[in-house]
């Protein structure tokens, strides 16, 4: 099945630093889904991509939609403590039919530490 | 507010015992998803149900069940043939034009 590669696994940055952070397919996705998750609770959708290409903002955060539609990149700008928390990329996961049914692959996230 | 309800927030089970953990949502999706996360880890699929009255095993569907008798509801069940049950379960539910999926807040289950 599609697997979704997602780096780096951690980072450990300052408060007011620029973060940056990329999912990589070993297929096609047609949707790029960007996810927070903070200790204890649920995924929240932060940014959703449809087309290649495509560049997002969201507050601080923008993410794009790479040409090639096999990944995706996310960033952070002038990072604050609340920040910290695990992102998560996802995108449909067709099955041999070709239809996803909504499910979706996800990375395996990336843990992001703010020091004030 | 429209959103996905899950409770309890933390439960307590003793081995053995079957539990039945609750998934609510009022987005009028007909797409709902059960998912298990462990710690430092991803999240995997547990089963999604796509419509009422029918459901598909994910990929780690051994030990549990569920239902979906209502658009609104799916319930997911923990047996006691699930040999690590202790983890965070997340539910979520799928807006099929966007493929965009939302989740509920998770219950956190520990087996003692």
């Amino acid at each position: 099945g599609q697997q979704l590669n997602q780096s780096p696994q951690s980072m450990f940055i300052q408060e007011g630093e620029d973060v940056s952070m990329n999912c990589t397919s070993s297929s096609i996705f047609n949707t790029w889904l960007w996810y927070k998750q903070e200790p204890g609770e649920g995924p929240v959708l932060l940014i959703a991509l449809y087309k290649a290409g495509e560049l997002t903002s969201n507050g601080r955060l923008t993410a794009q939609f790479g040409i090639t539609r096999k990944d995706s990149f996310l960033n952070i700008s002038a990072s604050i403590p609340s920040d910290v928390g695990i992102y998560f990329c996802a995108g449909p996961a067709p099955n041999a039919g070709g239809t996803s049914y909504g499910k979706l692959t996800f990375g395996q996230g990336t843990i992001l530490t703010v020091h004030p | 507010d429209g959103g996905i309800t899950q409770s309890p927030k933390y439960l307590f089970r003793k081995e053995g015992q079957n539990v039945t953990l609750s998934c609510e949502q009022n987005l009028n999706h007909d797409a709902m998803y059960w998912y298990r996360q462990d710690p430092g880890q991803g999240l995997r699929l547990i089963y999604y149900s796509q419509i009422v009255n029918d459901f598909q095993k994910g990929d780690i569907a051994e030990g549990y069940s569920v239902s979906r008798e209502k658009k609104e509801s799916f319930p997911l069940t923990v047996t006691s043939a699930q040999k690590n049950p202790t983890a965070f379960y997340l539910c979520a539910s799928t807006d099929w034009e966007f493929n965009e999926q939302f989740f509920g807040p998770g219950t956190r289950l520990t087996v003692l």
